[in-house]
């Protein structure tokens, strides 16, 4: 079993959809959660960062975290078509320093 | 501030060659780390580099080296190589100092293309 698991998609959805995108885990021991956008030819960049279970909002993009489910879940609300990439969630234990374990990603289009 | 910058972007190389590729961090950034980015397994982390020692490394073969410089810049190696090492192989670097909300940022990717 892997570590990260996402929904490789592809997703598409209209512009102005919101979208949810979501990763699973199996090591309780990950207490960093991250989101990164990966655009086509390009390195991923990060979008959002969240600290063990809870709630995190910027701008259209809200992070969720439910450890006890070991589910983390990125929202983007009024999506563009500028949002159109692929998303990667990564998490890390602080146990083992500066490995962050990654999912294989979704592809995202929204269609104008 | 320049970010992460990775040489070359495209190398083509037969089944048995050695490459080296290179990574220059942010400047002030002392950690960087190496991954292997495949359709099928996505992003799996080699190695990670901090004042020129290996830190953390991934679950690939001996043949995947790397060391850092003095300077932070950071290269991979990979000897030996075989189809299935075609990937993009991705360089982050942070500042590295312990701090977990520190972002790792990415360079755009050497992709190699092993034939």
């Amino acid at each position: 079993q892997k570590e990260v698991e996402q929904d490789p998609g592809p997703l598409s959805v209209p512009e102005g959809a919101i979208v949810s995108l979501n990763c699973t885990y199996s090591n309780s021991a990950f207490q960093y959660f991250m989101w990164y956008r990966q655009y086509s030819r390009k390195g991923p960049e990060l979008l959002m960062y969240t600290y063990s279970s809870g709630n995190k909002e910027d701008g259209r993009f809200t992070a969720q975290v439910d450890k006890s489910s070991k589910y983390i879940s990125l929202f983007i609300r009024d999506s563009q078509p500028s949002d159109s990439a692929t998303y990667l969630c990564a998490m890390s234990d602080p146990n083992t320093g500066n490995q962050f374990y990654f999912g294989t990603g979704t592809s995202l289009t929204v269609i104008p | 501030k320049a970010g992460v910058t990775q040489t070359p972007r495209y190398l083509i190389k037969t089944r048995g060659q050695q490459v080296t590729l290179s990574c220059s961090p942010i400047s002030g950034h002392r950690s960087v780390s190496w991954y292997q980015q495949t359709p099928g397994q996505g992003l799996q982390f080699l190695f990670e580099y901090f004042s020129e020692t290996q830190r953390n490394k991934g679950n690939f073969p001996g043949r995947f080296s790397g060391r850092q410089f003095s300077n932070s810049r950071s290269e991979m190696n990979v000897s030996t190589l075989e189809l299935g090492d075609s990937a993009l192989y991705l360089c982050a670097s942070s500042t590295g100092q312990g701090d977990f909300q520190e972002t790792q940022y990415f360079g755009p990717g050497t992709r190699l293309l092993v034939l």
